[in-house]
């Protein structure tokens, strides 16, 4: 069982759209990190979150840390081909990372 | 490359059999980390290095698995007695330090026939 739940599991949406995935858990965080991975590789960093409520954006994607420190979601705002992967939260303990469920996210041109 | 390396990229054995994979961390990164990853899961901790030094372990990490890094630099990762439920993507990570970010490999491949 992990830690961390993701939702939705799989997405598909158009080119253009927006979305939210999000990250929960009954634990409490120190930091959350968002990953993207692609089929064959190793995932990626994206962000780390670490005060509560904390707002974060690259680019097209906002991050956001619950006030709890237990949650977190991911916005992506006119979704673009580009941006079709898996994508995993991971929150941090002591010095251990406990990885979300990933979102497989696909975006259709 | 500077990046985190990961060897072989796919694996192919059967039942019973022995595998072991190599991790090359990026060179000054004192923390190394070993994960496991299903299809359609997230990577789930096996096990993490800082230098040569094994400081934690999972459960995950049955008496089948053992993992070293003698010098601090690379590591490996064996598996004994390889079972079906072992399929899955092995993936190596390092950082600088705790906290630091974790910069992960390409994975290994294993597929238990």
């Amino acid at each position: 069982t992990q830690l961390l739940e993701q939702s939705p599991q799989f997405l598909s949406i158009q080119e253009g759209e927006n979305l939210t995935v999000y990250c929960n858990s009954s634990s409490v965080f120190s930091s959350l990190q968002w990953y993207r991975q692609e089929p064959g590789e190793g995932p990626v960093l994206l962000v780390t979150v670490v005060t509560g409520g904390e707002v974060k954006k690259l680019k097209r994607l906002t991050f956001q840390f619950g006030d709890a420190r237990k949650d977190s979601s991911l916005h992506i705002t006119a979704a673009q081909p580009g941006d079709t992967g898996l994508y995993l939260c991971a929150g941090v303990r002591g010095n251990q990372f406990y990885f979300g469920t990933g979102t497989s996210l696909t975006v259709i041109p | 490359d500077t990046g985190v390396s990961q060897d072989p990229r796919h694996k192919i054995t059967k039942r019973g059999q022995n595998v072991t994979f190599r991790c090359d961390p990026i060179s000054e990164h004192n923390r190394l980390y070993w994960y496991r990853q299903t299809l359609g899961q997230g990577p789930e901790f096996l096990t993490y290095f800082q230098n040569e030094a094994q400081l934690e372990k999972s459960r995950l990490l049955s008496d089948r698995f053992s993992a070293e890094r003698p010098k601090g630099s690379f590591s490996t990762l064996e598996i004994q007695r390889t079972e079906q439920g072992d399929s899955a993507m092995y993936l190596c990570a390092s950082s600088l330090g705790s906290g630091d970010e974790q910069y992960f490999g390409p994975g290994t491949r294993l597929t238990v026939t």
